[in-house]
């Protein structure tokens, strides 16, 4: 089966900073999509960035970033010039790329505070 | 274009008690996932819908069951509750068969309270 860790329950960054949000994960499965949800009190999941596994460069989108290492299967998140409104639970998701009914496995989450 | 709209926003039920919580999918969207978010955890999938039919199912009991109606909402229903059924139940939809990465939207969820 598979599994999402997330070791940092919280995180802390000064307006501005960069912060990097950790994530390890378990298959054995070849290909997949992972993925960072933000979740902010309103406590909707929003999609922040989505990797597939098949592909070597690093997902951007703007201010966020992810670090995919497939070999020792680490998907870490960069968040550069963090902003009051970056301040959230982030969740890591994995998705099995031939799981037809595309259940998504999260991690345990990290919650991010951003201090002005 | 209404997203994932879900209902009802806040309930509290006793233990015992069942409960059905609904969840009208995105425009377009034909598959409907049920997730339960217990506090401070990471959301846990209980099924899935499909066609009017459930596809795939986490690990859960018979307790919680669900529904696909024609028009693709979804209703999950819980029986016979219990304390630790106290969370924040999430629906998600997406289109099959989109790309499976393809996004998978989630509406703001149902708090239940079980007292």
């Amino acid at each position: 089966a598979q599994t999402v860790t997330q070791s940092q329950p919280e995180m802390s960054v000064q307006e501005a900073e960069t912060v990097t949000l950790s994530c390890t994960y378990d298959t054995s499965e070849s290909d997949y999509y992972l993925f960072w949800y933000k979740q902010p009190p309103s406590r909707q999941m929003i999609l922040v960035i989505r990797q597939e596994a098949y592909k070597q460069q690093n997902a951007t989108e703007n201010r966020f970033s992810v670090n995919f290492q497939k070999a020792a299967k680490s998907f870490s998140l960069k968040i550069s010039d963090s902003q009051l409104g970056d301040a959230a639970m982030y969740f890591c998701a994995y998705r099995g790329a031939y799981d037809q009914g595309g259940k998504l496995i999260f991690g345990q989450g990290t919650e991010l505070s951003v201090k002005p | 274009d209404a997203g994932v709209t879900q209902s009802p926003t806040h309930l509290i039920k006793t233990r015992g008690q069942q409960v059905t919580l609904r969840c009208s999918p995105k425009s377009g969207h034909d598959t409907v996932s049920w997730y339960q978010q217990a506090l401070g955890q990471g959301p846990q999938f209980i099924f899935q819908y499909y066609e009017e039919e459930e596809r795939q199912r986490g690990n859960f009991p018979d307790r919680f069951s669900g529904h696909q109606f024609p028009n693709y909402s979804s209703e999950l229903n819980v029986n016979a509750l219990l304390l630790g059924d106290s969370a924040l139940y999430l629906c998600a939809s997406s289109f099959d068969p989109g790309p499976l990465g393809d996004t998978i939207y989630f509406g703001e969820g149902s708090w239940l309270t079980v007292v």
